[in-house]
This record gives C-alpha cells, sequence and structure tokens, in this order.
C-alpha cells in the first residue's frame, strides 16, 4: 500500500542549513508537496514537484526529488528561528480523488 | 474570506453526544477534503468531495461518521455517539479541483475533546 516516512526529529543552528528527508513507496506518485505546521494552526503549504521533476528551488527552499529511490528532501538555507515547526511531506498518487498520503512529521528545531 | 474557515476551532463534549463540524472552503474551489490528525495516526484521509457529491469516503472510520456538503460550498463533518477515540483535530483543506497538481490549502482545524 501507500506508504510515506520521516524522521521524527531534525535539530539545527540557526543560520544554518537544515534537511529534511522523506521517503514514499508509491511509484505512480504523480505531485510531492511539503507542508509546514506551526502549534496550534493548520497545515501551510511551503511548495510541491512534480514527479518527473528533480529539483525545485523556490527562495530558501530547494525540494530534490530521487524519483528512483522514491527519496524526497526539503532543504531550508539560512535557517531561523521561525522555521521551528513540524514539516510533512505528502504525496498524491494517481487515483483521481487527489487525496493526500502524509508522512509522520518531522519536527524542526531551531537553536539561537 | 481568504482562506479555509473551520468552526468551532475547540469542541468539548461528552461521551455519547453527536458533534457537528464545519468547513468554509476557499471560494471558488470545487474539491474539499476532511481529514483527521491524531497522536497515535497521524494525519488520515476521511472523506474527498467534488462538488456536493462524494467520490471517495473510504476514509470514514465507520459509520457513526458522515459528511455532507450543500451548494458546492460549505460542508459539515457529523460524529454521531462519540467515543473517546474520537478526539482529535479534524483539518479541512480544499483545492480549485481534484485533479492535476492542484495543491490543498487548509483550514486551522477543529480540536475535539471526548470526556
Amino acid at each position: 500500500g501507500e506508504d510515506v516516512e520521516q524522521s521524527l526529529f531534525l535539530s539545527v543552528r540557526e543560520g544554518d542549513s537544515s534537511v529534511i528527508n522523506c521517503t514514499y513507496t508509491d511509484s505512480s506518485s504523480t505531485y510531492l508537496y511539503w507542508y509546514k505546521q506551526e502549534p496550534g494552526a493548520g497545515l501551510q503549504l511551503l511548495t510541491y514537484i512534480f514527479s518527473n521533476m528533480d529539483m525545485k528551488q523556490d527562495q530558501r527552499l530547494t525540494v530534490l526529488l530521487n524519483k528512483k529511490d522514491k527519496h524526497l528532501s526539503l532543504r531550508i538555507a539560512d535557517t531561523q528561528t521561525g522555521d521551528s515547526a513540524i514539516y510533512f511531506c505528502a504525496e498524491k498518487g494517481s487515483s483521481n480523488t487527489g487525496k493526500l498520503i502524509f508522512g509522520q512529521g518531522t519536527t524542526l528545531q531551531v537553536k539561537p | 474570506g481568504a482562506g479555509v474557515s473551520q468552526s468551532p476551532s475547540n469542541k468539548v463534549t461528552e461521551k455519547g453526544k453527536d458533534v457537528e463540524l464545519r468547513c468554509d472552503p476557499i471560494s471558488g474551489h470545487t474539491a474539499l477534503y476532511w481529514y483527521r490528525q491524531s497522536l497515535g495516526q497521524g494525519l488520515e484521509f476521511l472523506i474527498y468531495f467534488q462538488g456536493n457529491s462524494a467520490p471517495d469516503k473510504s476514509g470514514l472510520p465507520s459509520d457513526r461518521f458522515s459528511a455532507e456538503r450543500t451548494g458546492g460550498s460549505v460542508s459539515t463533518l457529523t460524529i454521531q455517539r462519540t467515543q473517546q477515540e474520537d478526539s482529535a483535530v479534524y483539518l479541512c483543506a480544499s483545492s480549485l479541483d481534484g485533479q492535476g497538481a492542484q495543491p490543498q490549502h487548509f483550514g486551522d482545524g477543529t480540536r475535539l475533546s471526548i470526556l
């Protein structure tokens, strides 16, 4: 079945780069997404990538996709304390319902 | 409004009572989704609406859960005879349609606590 896995926790120093990793099992995934969740809030869309791309850059965010290994990563350059949150990777499969399958979320802690 | 609006933001109720959760999607978005976020299960898909019909209800955990959408806009998720395991944050999302890359935009959720 469809499954998305993430490491649970990452701690970095302010100013460093953060890399959050995600693996998925559905080879028919069409789009992959990164969402950010701050305490008490919903999910904020950060970026997404189509499965026929291998990289997408958006300001401080870089998404890398290795479709062969079914591995997705999110790099945050110059990480700030305001980036502390839970980051979710999600994949949309080939079904026509558009439902997302989420990973467990990675808690990013940014130390000053 | 500019974003997805959910109400109430918090709901505390006694076991056995019925609850209704409301979602007001972004104007013009034809696709609407309900998800549940709980500590043990993470983020789980519940149901998908395209317009007023629900082509995918596969995530509803039991027949105590139902949802409807009227006028292609507002949706209500109803949980009957609530149980303690229903305690979770219920998130609603909408997108322009259910196809392609159209990303889903989420509301802030309803935090449901069953005593």
